[in-house]
């Protein structure tokens, strides 16, 4: 249990353009899911906070127009990186929580996205 | 602001040769601590939480142990596919979200 899918794995896009990528909750409901990106040899940063059916909460130095997030539904939630620059390559990696006192985060496999 | 150091960054062991990695936290209002364990190019892998000092977690060959200061991973007699990077990140007060530590690499040698 507790499957989190992750599409497309990894992608290349030119410069300028825009590029999405979905996280889903494969076996549970997520009311909130999260999005990280993570750097060669760092550890995970926090992006956003998105709860389904509202506005996302950024973390500060995010830019909320570059990263745009919807979470439409309890089991998915997209990440749209616009305007796509060299510097915005990276690994994004989401999770999404399980609901309660005891929540968990569930990570997905990763999306590795480079910038031409 | 939440802390999470993790120590040693890398750890070298040879198979069987057991260990402990080590995870200390600042945090405000503790509702949970997670051990995590990513592979190269992979998303990071759910393996323990802690919620209140004093409890242990065993999985396998590892055992996770929790006080008012600093989480523990024990790795007992380890193999080699067990080489990974172990995160540790603490959840604090009403909100969700995970703040991480820089992860510690462990290599086993066959």
């Amino acid at each position: 249990g507790a499957v989190v899918s992750q599409h497309p794995s990894r992608v290349i896009c030119k410069s300028g353009t825009s590029v999405k990528i979905e996280c889903r909750s494969l076996d549970f409901q997520a009311t909130t899911m999260f999005w990280y990106r993570q750097f060669p040899k760092q550890s995970l940063m926090l992006m956003a906070t998105s709860n389904e059916g509202s506005k996302a909460t950024y973390e500060q130095g995010v830019e909320k127009d570059k990263f745009l997030i919807n979470h439409a539904s309890l089991t998915l939630s997209t990440l749209t990186v616009t305007s796509a620059h060299p510097e915005d390559s990276s690994f994004y990696i989401c999770s999404a929580g399980t609901s309660g006192p005891q929540d968990t985060q569930y990570f997905g496999p990763g999306t590795r996205l480079t910038v031409l | 602001e939440d802390q999470v150091t993790q120590s040693p960054e890398a750890l070298r062991l040879q198979e069987g040769e057991s260990s402990s990695l080590n995870c200390s936290y600042t945090v405000s209002g503790l509702r949970g601590l997670f051990w995590y364990r990513q592979d190269p190019g992979k998303g990071p892998e759910f393996l323990f939480t802690l919620y209140s000092a004093g409890e242990e977690k065993e999985k396998e060959r590892l055992k996770a142990t929790l006080t008012k200061k600093e989480s523990f991973l024990h790795i007992t007699a380890p193999k080699p596919e067990d080489s990974a990077t172990y995160l540790c990140a603490v959840q604090a007060g009403a909100n969700s979200k995970l703040t991480f530590g820089k992860g510690i690499t462990l290599s086993v040698r066959p």
